[in-house]
């Protein structure tokens, strides 16, 4: 079964807490994805994993940093997490490949207060 | 620089009529071309993609899209809509041989009106 899973599904935390988001794929792929999705602005790449160890900064890194020590694991952590982090998260996973699909999680909604 | 435009973020028609949806891209050579879709408090699905070949491409569910290199556009489409297709629909580039980072639009929502 081809999945992508997120956990939490829903967090609130306190401004100045430190959060950590899980994700795990089924697939083998090589590579996984943060993203966040806000409303009206689509969805903005945080960091790139082309495979363990092996991270990227996406369009928008200030503020999360990411681990991925097994393949079928990528976690984002917030360190301190702030009120403009409130967003829905979206952690994805795809083969290498410019042409290949991407598989999508269903998303962790943070809320930070 | 590389970006995607869906010019409308809000379509609305009526169930069992035609639809297109909106994708112009900007990027000098010819990308992967994506269309994914996302249902209410889901991640994102693929429905088509595009690279070479017939321009208008099959996806699931009755969509298809059209590729127009001249245009520039990627525009999808449907001939009769289910109350079941409202959701969000986003356009994606990948260029070739990039690292695999997909430029995405901003979504198009579309409300299906009995």
């Amino acid at each position: 079964d081809m999945k992508v899973t997120q956990m939490p599904r829903y967090l609130i935390k306190r401004m100045g807490e430190n959060v950590l988001l899980e994700c795990g794929q089924d697939m083998s792929h090589e590579t996984m994805y943060w993203y966040r999705q806000d409303p009206g602005l689509g969805l903005q790449l945080i960091y790139i994993s082309y495979d363990v160890d092996s991270n990227s900064e996406g369009d928008i890194p200030k503020g999360y940093r990411v681990s991925r020590k097994k393949r079928e694991h990528f976690s984002l952590i917030l360190d301190s997490a702030k009120t403009n982090q409130t967003s829905v998260y979206f952690c994805a996973s795809s083969l290498s490949g410019a042409d290949t699909e991407v598989f999508f999680g269903k998303g962790t909604r943070l809320t930070v207060v | 620089a590389q970006s995607v435009t869906q010019p409308d973020a809000r379509v609305t028609v009526s169930e069992g009529a035609s639809l297109q949806l909106r994708c112009k891209y900007s990027y000098s050579g010819t990308p992967y071309l994506f269309w994914y879709v996302q249902y209410p408090r889901q991640g994102l699905q693929l429905l088509l993609k595009y690279y070479s070949g017939d321009p208008v491409v099959q996806g699931v569910n009755g969509f298809e899209a059209e590729f127009i290199k001249s245009n520039s556009s990627f525009h999808l489409r449907k001939a009769s809509v289910h109350w079941s297709d409202s959701a969000v629909y986003f356009c994606a580039v990948s260029p070739a041989y990039s690292n695999y980072q997909l430029i995405w639009g901003s979504g198009t929502k579309l409300i299906i009106k009995p």
